[in-house]
């Protein structure tokens, strides 16, 4: 399983871009960027996915290079609620139910 | 429609005690899989349920059970419980044939073992 490694923490101001760089330099040819956000006492929520270049959905961008070596995840303008731990995972999902590896992700706290 | 429930929320066992864990799914889900969060930590996985079976295994001894029902629900068991069983225990449902890395996470159940 590819390992990432990712920023232990990061700060931010409400209204700035916040990007989260994962890095992930054994990522295999069939493996998948995933992102999970956790607030403190919740499950993990899935927030974006990609195999490379960009992925947007209405939460955030992913932006994938195209050696895959890393990833960053782009949050625009984050909020006081965005506040959370955010999770990088690399993984294959085959179709049958997925097994997650988590690290010990990115505190992310932003402030006014 | 209902997300992951998880039951119950929090917790106090000792040392030597057992605890079981209950976990329904999200509507229309139908594979079951079990996390332990210690503090400050990712989620470990621990084990996955599809079909009434155990599909796959994380690293956690066999003091660690669990079933899955025919109405998709799912326990966790700890036998023998020790202190550095304290932790949250998630519970994530998927659909096994739509699977894509998206799984759905409960609020958890906070176990603490004095």
């Amino acid at each position: 399983l590819a390992k990432t490694t990712q920023p232990i923490s990061m700060d931010s101001y409400e209204g700035q871009e916040v990007n989260i760089t994962c890095s992930h330099n054994n990522i295999a040819t069939n493996d998948y960027i995933t992102w999970y956000q956790q607030f403190p006492s919740q499950g993990p929520r899935f927030i974006i996915q990609g195999y490379k270049t960009k992925v947007t959905n209405e939460v955030a961008s992913l932006f994938i290079p195209a050696d895959r070596k890393s990833s960053t995840l782009s949050l625009p303008r984050v909020s006081l609620s965005d506040t959370a731990v955010y999770y990088c995972l690399v993984g294959y999902y085959t179709g049958t139910a997925s097994k997650l590896t988590f690290g010990t992700g990115t505190r992310l706290q932003v402030t006014l | 429609d209902a997300g992951v429930t998880q039951s119950p929320t929090h917790l106090i066992k000792t040392r030597g005690q057992q605890v079981t864990l209950r976990c329904s799914p999200k509507s229309g889900h139908d594979t079951v899989s079990w996390y332990q969060q210690a503090l400050g930590q990712g989620p470990q996985f621990i084990f996955q349920y599809y079909e009434e079976e155990e599909r796959q295994r994380g690293n956690f001894p066999d003091r660690f059970s669990g079933h899955q029902f025919p109405n998709y629900s799912s326990e966790l068991n700890v036998n023998a419980l020790l202190l550095g069983d304290s932790a949250l225990y998630l519970c994530a449902s998927s659909l096994a044939d739509r699977d894509t890395g998206e799984l759905f996470f409960g609020e958890g159940s906070r176990l603490t073992v004095l």
